[in-house]
């Protein structure tokens, strides 16, 4: 089955840029499928961040539309993320996940274990 | 923006009791898009249902769902000890997102 694992710095600056890199296993990346990023700040809920599709069509949160880009590389099975000008409330888990998509249905039906990033000086 | 509301925040049950789980939306969503997932400490959300009610594969079958246009709910029938976690609703059309989720607690 597909396997999905985040990887990238475990601290950043603030106001710099955070960038991570989700590699896809088992699957490619070129499919109907679109790829997503969640986040999770400690002790709170999940937050949808963005998607993109194999293609290269993205879609943002709108809070965060400003700051994020996602970024699809086919060739090598990964999709990244990139947040800028972050700030302690960046601080969270984030996951990335295979966003199932077909005529009738969309799903997150894969994940990443997460990865742990926080925002300090 | 759709926003997803589940209650209650938190459901103190015992195992064998059934628990129902409410997520309502700010606006009309297509049951197709609507998803619930479980997460327990330190693990990926793993997705339960699509589909406002198919239940995704290996889940066993005391998951249920249901509910259309703004409400929508997971029932489990009856709970079994691995079933204490926090369960989200999540959208997938538009705008995106996920209820604030609902922690089930041992009593």
């Amino acid at each position: 089955q597909v396997q999905l694992q985040e990887s990238g710095p475990g601290l950043v600056k603030p106001s710099g840029t955070l960038s991570l890199t989700c590699t896809v296993s088992r699957g490619t990346i070129s499919s109907t499928n679109w790829w997503s990023w969640v986040r999770q700040s400690p002790g709170q809920g999940l937050e949808w961040i963005g998607e993109i599709s194999h293609n290269g069509i993205t879609r943002y949160n709108s809070s965060l539309r400003s700051r994020v880009s996602i970024s699809v590389e086919k060739a090598k099975n990964f999709f990244s993320l990139t947040l800028n000008s972050v700030t302690a409330a960046d601080t969270a888990v984030y996951f990335c996940a295979r966003v199932y998509t077909s005529s009738w249905y969309r799903y997150l039906d894969y994940w990443g274990p997460g990865t742990m990033v926080t925002v300090s000086s | 923006e759709i926003v997803l509301t589940q209650s209650p925040g938190t459901l103190s049950l015992s195992p064998g009791e059934g628990a129902t789980l409410s997520c309502r939306a700010s606006q009309s969503v297509n049951y197709n898009f609507l998803a619930w997932y479980q997460q327990k400490p330190g693990q990926a959300p793993r997705l339960l249902l699509y589909g406002a009610s198919r239940r995704a594969s290996g889940i066993p079958d005391r998951f249920s769902g249901s509910g259309s246009g703004t409400e929508f709910a997971l029932t489990i029938s009856s709970l079994d000890p691995e079933d204490f976690a926090v369960y989200y609703c999540h959208h997938l059309v538009d705008s995106p997102s996920f209820g604030q989720g609902t922690k089930v607690e041992l009593k």
